[in-house]
């Protein structure tokens, strides 16, 4: 069965310092994998996402993710946070139907 | 519209009370997709509809849950008989067709007192 993992509840960082979102997964055959940002009250908003091709992939708002096949993993990573990037992020991997199973999400906080 | 609209952004019911949730995708998008967020979860899956047909409903919860899209276009989730764990915010997303990464709308919040 497909799963995602988010280890940390909550992920603290100083504005200006890098910021890494950790996700692993589970999943048969090839890992289409994604992430989402939620802010307060709002939907979720898509930053990006690995289907093929280079491990590491860019995304909106100066966000990367590097796919890692033998650790089965998917972290998101930003070199410089701001204050605005604090908010809920999800990372998810497609299974049939293209639907998601989503982790139970990051809180980041970037502290000013 | 430009994104993918929900009404009413907030609901408040009463339990045993029927429930109507709509969602209005994105303008010729023929896949749309119904989650479930309870608080401190991830979104859950729900109901895939490509076209007017229910493709794919195996995250529906229960019998008390259903969903149409008549017309291929807005689909309305439907709850019967509310009880208290059916609250949570209810997501709808819509793609051009079945591909990678859809978008969300802003979800409605149902609260069953």
């Amino acid at each position: 069965a497909q799963s995602v993992a988010q280890p940390e509840d909550q992920v603290n960082v100083a504005e200006g310092n890098p910021l890494t979102v950790k996700c692993t997964y589970s999943v048969s055959g090839n890992p289409y994998l994604f992430w989402y940002v939620q802010y307060p009250n709002r939907g979720l908003q898509f930053l990006l996402k690995y289907i093929t091709g280079d491990n590491l992939v860019k995304g909106s708002y100066g966000f990367e993710a590097e796919f890692n096949k033998s650790q089965t993993s998917f972290h998101l990573k930003k070199p410089s946070a701001l204050v605005s990037d604090s908010a809920l992020y999800f990372c998810a991997v497609s299974y049939g139907n293209n639907r998601l199973a989503f982790g139970k999400g990051n809180q980041v906080v970037v502290i000013p | 519209g430009a994104g993918v609209s929900q009404t009413p952004s907030n609901k408040v019911t009463e339990k045993g009370k029927y429930v109507e949730l709509r969602c209005d995708p994105i303008s010729g998008h023929t896949a749309l997709y119904w989650y479930r967020q309870s608080l401190g979860q991830g979104p859950e899956f729900l109901i895939y509809f490509q076209g007017t047909g229910a493709a794919d409903d195996s995250g529906l919860p229960n019998d008390r849950f259903f969903a149409v899209r008549p017309e291929g276009s807005v689909s309305t989730l439907k709850i019967q008989r509310t009880e208290r764990g059916d609250s949570a915010v209810y997501l709808c997303a819509s793609s051009p067709r079945a591909s990678y990464g859809y978008t969300f709308g802003s979800g409605t919040r149902l609260t069953v007192v």
